[in-house]
């Protein structure tokens, strides 16, 4: 199985702020990578996928880069509502894996 | 407007089956589950016309996944249940099993308990 690890796995931030989260693979994935976004009680929502591809109605101050082994997940100007915990995903292979999350909270 | 529609809670003793459903229009399917306070994990894929399935090396033979085309409902049936399947269990729209999960049910919790 290809294993994801995410840095940090907590970050407190403010409002309008930008912060930046990691995904590792242990392998390489090409761009099969996908992020998402969990609020507390809600199923995840799709952010971005191919690693750099902003799904639709997705506001454009999430963006995703990277390829291979390395990807990182950028917010910029932080809004209240991106506080949530953010999970990377492979789609390069199955069984398909996640990363271990990172919550953003407020600081 | 793309909506997944899933059963409600339950609650099995260990060693018992469940069967959660989730109304997906026909659309192909994953499913990954969430342990309380933990993160996500992958359980397995099945299309939409049920001619394919892809479970996750984990939960091979304990897994079963399957549609009924009437009622365009896809179910996921999990046996020998441990405590440790406690877990909202959440499908997710996959089409062609690519990995991209762009559409989620509500999500349905299934606790184990004696």
């Amino acid at each position: 199985d290809i294993q994801m690890t995410q840095s940090p796995s907590s970050l407190s931030a403010s409002v309008g702020d930008r912060v930046t989260i990691t995904c590792r693979a242990s392998h390489g994935i090409r761009n099969s990578l996908n992020w998402y976004q969990q609020k507390s009680g809600k199923a995840p929502e799709l952010l971005i996928h191919t690693a750099s591809t902003l799904q639709g109605g997705v506001p454009s101050r999430f963006s995703g880069s990277g390829s291979a082994t390395d990807f990182t997940l950028t917010i910029s100007n932080l809004q209240p509502e991106d506080f949530a915990t953010y999970y990377c995903q492979q789609s390069y292979s199955t069984p398909r894996t996640f990363g271990q999350g990172t919550k953003l909270e407020i600081k | 407007q793309v909506q997944l529609v899933q059963s409600g809670a339950e609650v099995k003793k260990p060693g018992a089956s469940v069967k959660v459903s989730c109304e997906s229009s026909g659309y192909d399917i994953s499913w990954v589950r969430q342990a309380p306070g933990q993160g996500l994990e992958w359980m397995g894929w099945i299309n939409g016309y049920s001619v394919s399935t892809n479970y996750a090396p984990k939960f091979q033979g304990r897994v079963s996944m399957t549609t009924d085309k009437s009622t365009s409902t896809v179910y996921m049936e999990l046996r020998s249940l441990r405590s440790d399947d406690t877990a909202v269990y959440y499908c997710a729209r996959d089409l062609g099993g690519y990995g991209k999960l762009d559409y989620w049910g509500q999500g349905a919790l299934v606790t184990v308990s004696s």
